[in-house]
Formats: structure tokens, C-alpha cells, sequence
């Protein structure tokens, strides 16, 4: 089956620590992207990819970082410089970037204390 | 930026209809919806683009007015399924292709 899996599900760090969430996917999709998602509020895009070994900062990309080393994997690090790092972080692939569906992951929800 | 949804919440009984409407104050080129149950991804429900094109699911419809900005999201005899936060992703031009997407319309099915 064609998906998008993120790894772990739940995830509890102390402040201070970096932490890396997995995304991999086998769609064969071109464009991936990271979103944090807070409480009562939609999508807010941290980081973007159109190709392999190339990507872009989103509206929020402060205190975050991403790789794109193979097609399949864009994996996110929430360094110890962002101040508010608690939240449900979503990752989606899209065929390209632009007006295509996007396929979202069952997200990793990230506490931090 | 960040386009309104409204309502912002609704309550229905099954089998009653429901309009989620999502206006922006950018020119759009594309309106995304999307439907999330709590705790979970967001599901692809429809996309609507400049033009008129449209791709999505059989049962759903929406409409897309270019001049105002603004996409409705028709549900029609609503089913327990339906339940969930409804999402709009404004495809806005000149913006690098990224969607910017609405705070949601929670919906609850009531039996």
C-alpha cells in the first residue's frame, strides 16, 4: 500500500533537546512538506520540498530543520531554539507542487517539558 | 493572509445539510478542502482551480466564485460519518504554490 508514515506517534522530550521526527513516503511524490498544528488553529507550514536536496522555509521555519538526502524522506528537527516546541506535527506529499492533492501522515504529536 | 472560514462550528442532525464557506482577500488560483477527525490526518476532499476544474470525491460539492475569493463546501443529508474539522487551503497567486489554510469548521452529526 502507497502512504505516508511518520514515526513515533506520541513523543516526550525534555526542553533543551533537539528531537527528529521521521516522514517517509512511496508515492513517488516530488513535493513534501512539514506542518505544525496547535489547538483550535489549521495548518501552518514550517518547511517545504520540491526535489530531492533542495528545499524552502515556510511561514514559521524558526527553531526547525529538515534534510531532503532521498526522495522518500524528509525528516524534521525541532531544535532547542524554538520556544514553543508542544504541538502535532503533520507531514504531506503532493505529486507536485502547486494545485495537486496533498497526502497527509498520521502525524507526531511532541510534548515537550 | 489567512483566509476565514465560517461557521466556525455547527451542530446538525443526520440527514440535514450544512455550508462551509471559506473566503479569502488574496486572488486565488486553487481552494483546497480537506476533512480531519480529532487526532488524525487531515483526508483530501475536493480541490477546485481557476478555470473551473475541479477533482474530488462523487458525494461532495463545492463551488468556487474567482472573483470573490471565496470556495462554499456543500454537505448534503449528512451522515454521522461526516463529523469532523473541515479545512480550506487557499492556493494563493504569487505565493510560490503554498497553500495557507484556514483556522477549520468543526462539524458534529448529531443522530
Amino acid at each position: 500500500d502507497g502512504g505516508i508514515t511518520q514515526s513515533p506517534k506520541y513523543l516526550f522530550r525534555k526542553e533543551g533537546q533537539n528531537v527528529t521526527l521521521s516522514c517517509e513516503q512511496n508515492l513517488n511524490h516530488d513535493a513534501m512538506y512539514w506542518y505544525r498544528q496547535d489547538p483550535g488553529q489549521g495548518l501552518r507550514l514550517i518547511y517545504y520540498s520540491q526535489i530531492v536536496n533542495d528545499f524552502q522555509k515556510g511561514d514559521i521555519a524558526e527553531g526547525y530543520s529538515v534534510s531532503r538526502e532521498k526522495k522518500e524522506s524528509f525528516p524534521l528537527t525541532v531544535t532547542s531554539a524554538q520556544k514553543n516546541p508542544t504541538a502535532f506535527y503533520l507531514c504531506a506529499s503532493s505529486m507536485v507542487q502547486g494545485a495537486a492533492e496533498q497526502y497527509f501522515g498520521p502525524g507526531t504529536r511532541l510534548t515537550v517539558t | 493572509q489567512q483566509p476565514v472560514q465560517s461557521p466556525q462550528a455547527v451542530i446538525l442532525r443526520e440527514g440535514e445539510d450544512a455550508v462551509i464557506n471559506c473566503s479569502s482577500s488574496k486572488a486565488l488560483y486553487s481552494v483546497h478542502w480537506y476533512r480531519q477527525k480529532h487526532g488524525e490526518a487531515p483526508v483530501f476532499l475536493m480541490i477546485l482551480l481557476k478555470g473551473g476544474e475541479q477533482k474530488g470525491h462523487e458525494k461532495i460539492s463545492a463551488s468556487f466564485n474567482e472573483k470573490k475569493q471565496q470556495s462554499s463546501l456543500y454537505l448534503t443529508a449528512s451522515q454521522l460519518s461526516y463529523s469532523g474539522t473541515y479545512f480550506c487551503g487557499t492556493g494563493v497567486e504569487d505565493s510560490n504554490y503554498q497553500l495557507i489554510w484556514g483556522a477549520g469548521t468543526k462539524l458534529i452529526i448529531k443522530p
